[in-house]
């Protein structure tokens, strides 16, 4: 059975950029939800997605977008990149609301 | 809105002692979910142990153990015969059973543990 994988593993974007994180889920879930995690901090739940819809929203702005495809893998965007975005991104999977998995993130750095 | 507290931003505990990771939150509902989350330096979110606010009895998972105190709205986690591989940051999350999203986890900011040789 194979984890919660995501790419790229590191990333640095300048200011303004755009970036795509993706997060392939684990075998036999059909849900994927995105967290936020800040140096020193909580993660903090930005949305989620079930049978390719987003159900359920945290408090960002629209210029965090995502996508899920049939094989229930994820996209997260993120549009006109700020300094605060820099952070630790985690993608979790799960079938429906059973356990959430999670991947290894992707460490974003805006500079 | 609900919210998780952890109060101890550092934890130190000696190889093969017990120590306790305290966790407080606020909710206004009656059922729902606990976790305690590890995450070492990997950064690979890792649970640890869960527990259903429906049932008194206290989770545990092998070393670990939590005392769950519904009426005061804590949840602390008890390592016991600690090992070096257990220093990692620890979370405390929360997770609604009932409402329109599939449940998405609330966390606290966490305690980070070092374990002493």
């Amino acid at each position: 059975e194979t984890g919660v994988t995501q790419s790229p593993t590191h990333l640095i974007k300048t200011r303004g950029q755009q970036v795509t994180l993706r997060c392939s889920s684990q075998s036999g879930h059909n849900t994927v939800s995105w967290y936020q995690q800040a140096l020193g901090q909580g993660p903090q739940f930005i949305f989620q997605y079930y049978r390719e819809e987003e159900n359920g929203r945290g408090n960002f702005p629209p210029r965090f977008s995502g996508l899920q495809f049939p094989n229930y893998s994820s996209e997260l965007n993120v549009n006109a990149l700020e300094l605060d975005d820099s952070a630790l991104y985690l993608c979790a999977s799960s079938f429906g609301r059973a356990e959430q998995y999670f991947g290894p993130g992707t460490r974003l750095t805006v500079t | 809105a609900q919210t998780v507290t952890q109060s101890q931003p550092e934890m130190s505990v000696q190889e093969a002692e017990t120590v306790t990771l305290s966790c407080t939150y606020d909710t206004s509902e009656s059922d729902y979910y606990l976790f305690w989350y590890k995450q070492p330096p990997s950064r690979q979110m890792i649970l640890v142990i869960r527990q259903e606010a429906y049932k008194q009895q206290n989770a545990t998972e092998n070393r670990f153990s939590v005392n769950f105190q519904k009426a005061a709205k804590s949840f602390s986690l008890k390592i016991s015969d600690s090992q070096l591989g257990d220093a990692a940051m620890y979370f405390c999350a929360y997770r609604e059973i009932y409402g329109g999203s599939q449940g998405n986890l609330i966390f606290g900011k966490g305690t980070k543990l070092s374990v002493k040789p």
